[in-house]
């Protein structure tokens, strides 16, 4: 079963930052939190991961609690390209692990 | 672009019939991952290969269901007798295991469709 639990749905408009949320309150010290996506008949495309500090990329911003029991992906100027699922896993980040996917967070972008 | 690819990138086949799916991962990437994706859910591990070797399977992967890679390179699925429940996405993924990481990067997936 997955760890993580989101919202099944979010709207929000191009332009404006995306902010979604995950809680894993169940969290071991040695897991990380990932995020991935998935528009509609692709494959998943991996986003980013952190531990406990806050990270940033070029596509997203993800920032940790500092108990580590939630995270929130940011989106910092979302378009329409980014209506997706978006799937928050946590894993151990060495080992051949299989990803647990929930059932993520169906966000849509809209003009 | 050097990713993960998949090929066919669509299946329809009629029940009772055999499809083969293949997939080739990341140069150099030495664990591949199988993954089945149906209409609505997340996708649900199947199995994995690190090298040639195959260590995990899941209790989804049935009797009718075989991967194997060979050479520790591309990797194929197999699926026998198929079902009308067969239907589904299977995507591949591939990761290449170091000391500090390990990120799965995703192929677009194989559709099939059984009638």
């Amino acid at each position: 079963d997955a760890k993580t639990t989101q919202p099944p749905s979010m709207d929000c408009a191009e332009g404006r930052a995306a902010n979604l949320p995950c809680n894993h309150s169940t969290i071991s010290g040695n897991e990380y939190v990932y995020w991935y996506r998935q528009i509609h008949s692709q494959g998943p495309q991996y986003i980013i991961h952190g531990l406990k500090n806050n990270e940033t990329n070029e596509m997203a911003s993800l920032i940790i609690t500092e108990d580590r029991k939630s995270s929130t992906l940011i989106l910092p100027h979302a378009t329409l390209r980014d209506t997706a699922v978006y799937y928050c896993i946590v894993r151990v980040h060495q080992g051949a692990q299989k990803l647990v996917f929930g059932q993520g967070t169906r966000l849509t972008i809209n003009p | 672009d050097t990713g993960v690819s998949q090929n066919p990138r669509h299946k329809i086949t009629k029940r009772g019939q055999n499809v083969t799916f293949r997939c080739d991962p990341i140069s150099e990437h030495n664990r591949l991952y199988w993954y089945r994706q149906t209409l609505g859910q997340g996708p649900e591990f199947l199995t994995y290969f690190q090298n040639e070797a195959q260590l995990e399977k899941s209790r989804l992967l049935s009797d009718r269901f075989s991967a194997e890679r060979p050479k520790g390179s591309f990797s194929t699925l197999e699926i026998q007798r198929t079902e009308q429940g067969d239907s589904a996405m299977y995507l591949c993924a591939s990761s290449l295991s170091l000391l500090l990481q390990e990120t799965q990067y995703f192929g677009p997936g194989t559709r099939l469709l059984v009638l």
